[in-house]
């Protein structure tokens, strides 16, 4: 059964720096997600993405964080200057583009930041 | 507004029957679903259902929705250890066919 990969699947990073994280939705979906949990916590939405541009965002994402279709196959979550706070497991989801289609996740990037 | 509502926790003897119920306070249209998530892994999707129907079943699971109460459940029967793990209720909008609002997760936990 087709899957939604994320790569890599622990990052450890200093505060400050850039961090890119990388997904490869399922071939034939066309509605991209980002969701981060922190430790404990529940499921938050980050970003939605579709037709080459953000359908929607939460007020989590803000400047620091961007993402990216760069090619056919890959999709991508940038934290510019990471912060403590954005410790977190994330993931990615994407669903196909038909009503009643539920989202697929991968199985998340865990991000440390020190 | 969304919101979605669990218990964080529930504990049950291995051979019995789970229910793990969730409450969600947006009256449109909407599907509502049941990520499984184990310790360390992603989020899994278990099954979904429209709020058109009041209940779905997919082997040792059942859905039950009661749409005027606004509360949704998930059944499994004949409990097992490999069930034990986070279960996130979940909810999207039918015309906002973006985003999906998960619960905080009830945490099952199997007794021997």
């Amino acid at each position: 059964e087709p899957e939604v990969t994320q790569t890599p699947s622990h990052q450890v990073t200093q505060m400050g720096q850039e961090v890119i994280l990388r997904c490869v939705p399922i071939s034939n979906h066309l509605y991209f997600y980002w969701y981060r949990q922190i430790l404990g916590q529940k499921v938050e939405f980050l970003v939605s993405f579709y037709n080459n541009e953000i359908s929607e965002k939460s007020e989590i994402f803000d400047d620091q964080f961007s993402v990216e279709r760069p090619d056919g196959s890959n999709f991508t979550l940038k934290i510019r200057s990471t912060k403590l706070e954005d410790s977190a497991m994330y993931f990615c989801a994407s669903r196909e583009d038909r009503r009643n289609s539920p989202l697929h996740f991968g199985n998340g990037t865990r991000l440390t930041v020190t | 507004g969304e919101d979605v509502e669990q218990s964080l926790f529930l504990s049950v003897r291995e051979g019995d029957s789970s229910v793990i119920n969730c409450t969600y306070t947006d009256s449109s249209s909407t599907y509502l679903y049941w990520y499984k998530q184990e310790p360390g892994a992603g989020l899994q999707l278990l099954t979904y259902i429209f709020s058109n129907m009041d209940m779905k079943q997919d082997q040792r699971l059942t859905v039950l929705l009661n749409k005027k109460d606004k509360h949704l459940s998930l059944r499994i029967a004949d409990t097992q250890t490999g069930d034990s793990a986070i279960y996130f209720c979940a909810e999207s909008k039918v015309n906002r066919d973006d985003k999906i609002i998960f619960g905080k997760g009830t945490r099952l936990h199997i007794l021997p």
